[in-house]
């Protein structure tokens, strides 16, 4: 079936530092959209993505459609201790009438020790 | 602004029993999502209903029925359980489904004994 592969698995992050995190995948998707969880929380959307090559940004968050659309990146600037969370990537897979979200296996961003 | 609710929080049940899990949307939100996320996984698609109509079928059990009432609200009902039932269970609510911007709940957790 479809799946999102997202890059890397993990990552520790110090105050101040920018973060990269990626997803891509065979199959192309005319949505894809990052979501953040908290432990114990549901995941909340932080950027919707709609058209290929689009670059948004939500503060210190960018996102990027890949031109392919079959990929999308997710950049933090200027991290700060609340940015620790599992990010995932998602996409809009219309495999019925509606559409539902397919996940990548996330990424989790530690605090460095 | 309101957010997606979902009751019980926490449940405990054992193997065999039934269970019932509730689902409020954002207030004019027409289509609501079920996913489990099991631990350390992402979360996964069950079913979903647009207007009161299911829309979409994902990897749900036999076992599991959900239906979307007059109001909205949504419920899952799960029988049978098994231990491997155990797992976040994440209603999510969107208005229509067109643009894949997906409102997820707090969650409930369901621990099967």
């Amino acid at each position: 079936g479809q799946q999102l592969n997202q890059s890397p698995q993990s990552m520790f992050i110090q105050e101040g530092e920018d973060v990269s995190m990626n997803c891509t995948s065979s199959s192309i998707f005319n949505t894809w959209l990052w979501y953040k969880q908290d432990p114990g929380e549901g995941p909340v959307l932080l950027i919707a993505l709609y058209k290929a090559g689009e670059l948004t940004s939500n503060g210190r968050l960018t996102a990027q459609f890949g031109i392919t659309r079959k990929d999308s990146f997710l950049n933090i600037s200027a991290s700060i201790p609340s940015d620790v969370g599992i990010y995932f990537c998602a996409a809009l897979n219309y495999g019925g009438s509606q559409g539902n979200l397919i996940f990548g296996k996330g990424t989790k961003l530690s605090v460095k020790p | 602004a309101a957010g997606v609710i979902q009751s019980p929080r926490h449940l405990i049940k054992e193997k065999r029993e039934t269970a019932t899990l509730k689902c409020y949307p954002i207030p004019r939100h027409d289509t609501v999502y079920w996913y489990q996320q099991g631990p350390g996984q992402d979360p996964q698609f069950l079913i979903s209903f647009y207007e009161k109509m299911q829309s979409d079928k994902g990897s749900i059990p036999d076992r599991f029925s959900a239906q979307q009432f007059s109001d909205y609200h949504s419920e899952l009902n799960m029988s049978s359980l098994e231990l491997g039932d155990s797992a976040l269970y994440f209603c999510a609510s969107s208005l229509g489904s067109a643009t894949g911007e997906q409102y997820f709940g707090p969650g409930t957790r369901l621990t099967v004994t």
